[in-house]
């Protein structure tokens, strides 16, 4: 069964500086790998999706990688403002379903 | 706007009384799927529908149902709702199994 952890639980950064969030999964045989941003008490905004095939993916100041040999996954967000504080989520689908397995989280707080 | 919607966002309830959360979609989405979020256990899939009366069991389906009858709607049915069925419910729809998955805003619910 595929296991998904985030690492650390909780970061903490000033404004302006790169984030790096981690993620990894035990199972290499992902059909894809999404990242989420989840506001306290709200539903799931999509971030970026990799597919299987791809090793990463952009989109304005976020950019996802993918490293399937080493079960791996970064989400980095360039120049973070405290509207990024949030908590980030990464999910991948290992089959044919379509079910998400999801880590834990990372809980972002950005200061000013 | 393209957007997944539940109703309603938020049900206080008792042991025993049937209800219905509602999750509707706009954008024409094949696949739909019902999770649960928990502190401690994280999103965990309940149900899901790969298209219009096609439905199956995800990780946690005991005390739901479902039912696919259009392609825009899939309610989450709890016949006979328990305290342990208090949590935060999430709709999800994407194109395709491997697509993007976006989520609905949530139902908080709590089962007296």
């Amino acid at each position: 069964k595929q296991e998904v952890t985030q690492i650390p639980a909780a970061l903490s950064v000033p404004e302006g500086e790169n984030l790096v969030l981690n993620c990894s999964f035990t199972d290499s045989a992902i059909y894809n790998l999404q990242w989420f941003r989840q506001d306290p008490g709200k539903g799931l905004t999509s971030l970026l999706l990799i597919q299987s095939s791809q090793r990463e993916q952009t989109s304005g100041r976020l950019n996802a990688s993918l490293d399937k040999s080493s079960g791996r996954s970064t989400l980095y967000i360039a120049a973070s403002q405290p509207g990024d504080s949030a908590t980030y989520l990464c999910a991948s689908t290992t089959d044919s379903w379509g079910k998400l397995q999801f880590g834990a989280g990372t809980q972002v707080v950005v200061t000013p | 706007e393209a957007q997944v919607t539940q109703n309603p966002r938020y049900l206080i309830t008792v042991t025993g009384k049937k209800l219905t959360v509602t999750c509707s979609q706009n954008m024409n989405h094949e696949y739909m799927s019902w999770y649960r979020q928990d502190p401690g256990l994280g999103l965990r899939q309940i149900y899901y529908s790969m298209n219009v009366e096609v439905t199956d069991k995800g990780d946690v389906p005991e005390g739901y149902k479902v039912s696919r009858k259009e392609k825009r709607n899939f309610p989450l049915i709890l016949e006979s709702p328990s305290p342990n069925q208090t949590s935060l419910y999430f709709c999800a729809s994407s194109l395709g199994v491997t697509d993007t998955q976006y989520f609905g805003p949530g139902t908080r619910l709590t089962v007296l």
